[in-house]
Formats: structure tokens, sequence, C-alpha cells
């Protein structure tokens, strides 16, 4: 079965400095979504793209976040300047196309983010 | 807005016994339900899914959930649970409404004794 690809499976970083989360869809998916789950509490929509622009985010994804789709490939979750709160595991999904809003989200592996 | 509530934020039981984990939600319109199963260090797993019709459905490992509109729950059954099953267990709802985002529930955790 196609999987939602995820890296790294960890990454550790220093307060302040930037990270990049990259996430490798499953082929035909369109819709790419990225979920945060700090440690203990619930799993928290960040962001959603398709069609190469932000379809909608959520209060947490301030101006530190960004995402891209840079080769048609990747989708990445970029933060500008961790911060220790930033500390999570960040879930990329992805889910077919256009008319499928019914489809299910198909959920990566996760990156575990530790800020320091 | 949509919301999800796992009552129970642990539940410990015997390999072979049946598991039964709650979930409500809270939406205006008819939405879409899911349950996810994460394992230790590992992803978010589709387990099964609501949209529409039967409201018994049946999902892998031998999950079923059933939709009950007049008590706004999608609760996770199975029959026999297997040490395997020791897991996080996560209800989401969505709706076209809301593009699909999906909103968790606060999971529950299982345990299972052999």
């Amino acid at each position: 079965e196609p999987e939602v690809t995820q890296t790294p499976s960890h990454q550790v970083t220093q307060m302040g400095q930037e990270v990049i989360l990259r996430c490798v869809p499953i082929s035909n998916h369109l819709y790419f979504y990225w979920y945060r789950q700090i440690l203990g509490q619930k799993v928290e929509f960040l962001v959603s793209f398709y069609n190469n622009e932000i379809s909608e985010k959520s209060e947490i994804f301030d101006d530190q976040f960004s995402v891209e789709r840079p080769d048609g490939s990747n989708f990445t979750l970029k933060i500008r300047s961790t911060k220790l709160e930033d500390s999570a595991m960040y879930f990329c999904a992805t889910r077919q196309g256009v008319n499928s809003y019914n489809s299910p989200l198909h959920f990566g592996n996760g990156t575990r983010l530790t800020v320091t | 807005a949509q919301s999800v509530t796992q009552p129970d934020i642990h539940i410990t039981v015997s390999e072979g016994a049946s598991l039964e984990l709650r979930c409500n939600y809270s939406y205006g319109a008819t939405p879409y339900l899911f349950w996810y199963v994460q394992s230790p260090g590992q992803g978010l797993q589709l387990l099964l899914k609501y949209f529409s019709g039967d409201t018994l459905v049946q999902g892998i490992k031998g999950f079923e959930a059933e939709f009950k509109r007049s008590q706004s729950s999608f609760n996770l059954r199975k029959p026999s649970v297997h040490w395997s099953d020791a897991a996080e267990y996560f209800c989401a709802v969505g709706s076209k409404a809301a593009g699909n985002k999906l909103t968790f529930g606060g999971g529950t955790r299982v345990l299972v004794k052999p």
C-alpha cells in the first residue's frame, strides 16, 4: 500500500535555528496537511495545502511557519526560528483529489522535533 | 466548530476480552468520522471511517464502530483483543464544509494484560 514518507524521523535543534521537515506524499494525492502533536496533547491541525497554495491554516501556524512544494514531489514545513514550545511530533497527511471530500487522510510516521 | 471528546484516557483490558472505546462529537451537520490507531513510535493508521449509509462500519484488524446520531457517538469496538492492539486510539471528525480538516479527540491509551 502506498505510504506517506516523512524525513527525518527525529530532529534535534537549538532554539532560534531554522528547521525543514520533509514529506513525500502518495503519488496521486493532491491535498496535503501538516498536523502536530505536543507530547501528551491532542493532534492539532496546522495547515492544509492544495494547488500550490495554502487552503487553510490554524492560529498556531504563525509567521514562523511556512510550507511549500518546491519540486513537485516533496512537501515541506519550515519553522524559521524555533522555540522551545515547537517541540512536538509533526505529522504530514495527504488525501486524494478534487471532489473526494470523503477520502480519508493518510498520515506519515511523523518527525519528532526536539528544540533545546 | 467541530469537537471530539474521548472520555477515557486509559483503558486496561485482558487479552481475549472485548474492548469498547467511546467517542462523542459535536458538529452541526453530518460529520465524517474516523478512528485512527497510533502504535508507539509510529504514525497514525486509519482503522475505519464513516461517511454515510450503514451506521455500523467494519475496519481493519477486526475493529468496528457504530455511528449513533441521536447520541452523537461513534464508539469503537473489538470482540477479542490481542496483545498487539496495545496502542493509542484517536477518534476524529471531519466534514465537507471543513475541507476534510480533521479535529481529533484526546486519545485513549489501551493497555493489554496477558
